[in-house]
């Protein structure tokens, strides 16, 4: 199966400045990468497919680039809205499997 | 507007069953896939399989494959996830989540319900 790993685990960011999100894969997934976001006590919610591709209402601050093994997720300057734990998701090869989640804090 | 909406909290002994409701509104129902992820407290989200709405065809993971059974009622565009052998460990928020490509299946979840708690505790 193809194993996602996220990185850092922990991301203590300001608001107004950028975050950038790190995700590995394994083996390739090319451009069927998700990220979703979530926060305490909600569903998550998707903010990116296809890599780098905006989801339906998601603000243009969210971009997602990346293909193959290495995806990034960059918030270009957070909002105090934006705290919360991002996972990314490949959906190239069954099983569907998702990294192991990056939480964004306050600094 | 699209919505799904899912069955109250459960609580279940160790070796019960459980089966969770997901019901769909607002878009064509057999048209998109509806997946089954749970999160356990505090942990990251796992994907348990899939359901075609359109057949009833099922993919599921394999460490659930021998416990869980995904259906579906096309009169009522309800879903349904069913896990038996319940242990501790299945105490999760379960979650319905639609697929994003009509037809296909094979795309991101764009919709998401909002969880079913279920706790497995003697």
């Amino acid at each position: 199966e193809r194993v996602m790993t996220q990185s850092p685990a922990t991301l203590s960011v300001s608001p107004g400045e950028r975050a950038t999100l790190s995700c590995r894969a394994n083996q390739s997934v090319s451009s069927n990468l998700a990220w979703y976001q979530q926060k305490p006590g909600q569903a998550p919610r998707l903010l990116i497919y296809g890599a780098s591709t905006r989801a339906t209402g998601i603000p243009a601050r969210f971009s997602g680039s990346g293909s193959g093994t290495e995806f990034t997720l960059t918030i270009s300057s957070l909002q105090s809205e934006d705290f919360a734990v991002y996972y990314c998701q490949q959906y190239n090869n069954w099983p569907r499997t998702f990294g192991q989640g990056t939480k964004v804090e306050i600094k | 507007q699209v919505q799904l909406v899912q069955s109250g909290a459960e609580v279940r002994k160790p070796g019960a069953s459980v089966k969770v409701s997901c019901k769909a509104s607002g878009y064509y129902f057999t048209r998109y896939y509806m997946h089954w992820v749970r999160q356990a407290p505090g942990q990251g989200l796992e994907w348990m399989g899939k359901i075609n709405p359109s057949g009833g065809s099922t993919r599921y993971a394999q460490k659930f494959q021998a416990r869980v059974t995904m259906s579906r009622d096309t009169s009522t565009s309800t879903f349904y996830m069913e896990l038996s052998s319940l242990r501790s460990e299945d105490t999760a928020v379960y979650y319905c989540a639609r697929d994003r490509h009509e037809i296909l299946g094979h795309d991101a979840f764009d919709i998401w319900g909002p969880g079913t708690m279920v706790t497995v505790s003697s």
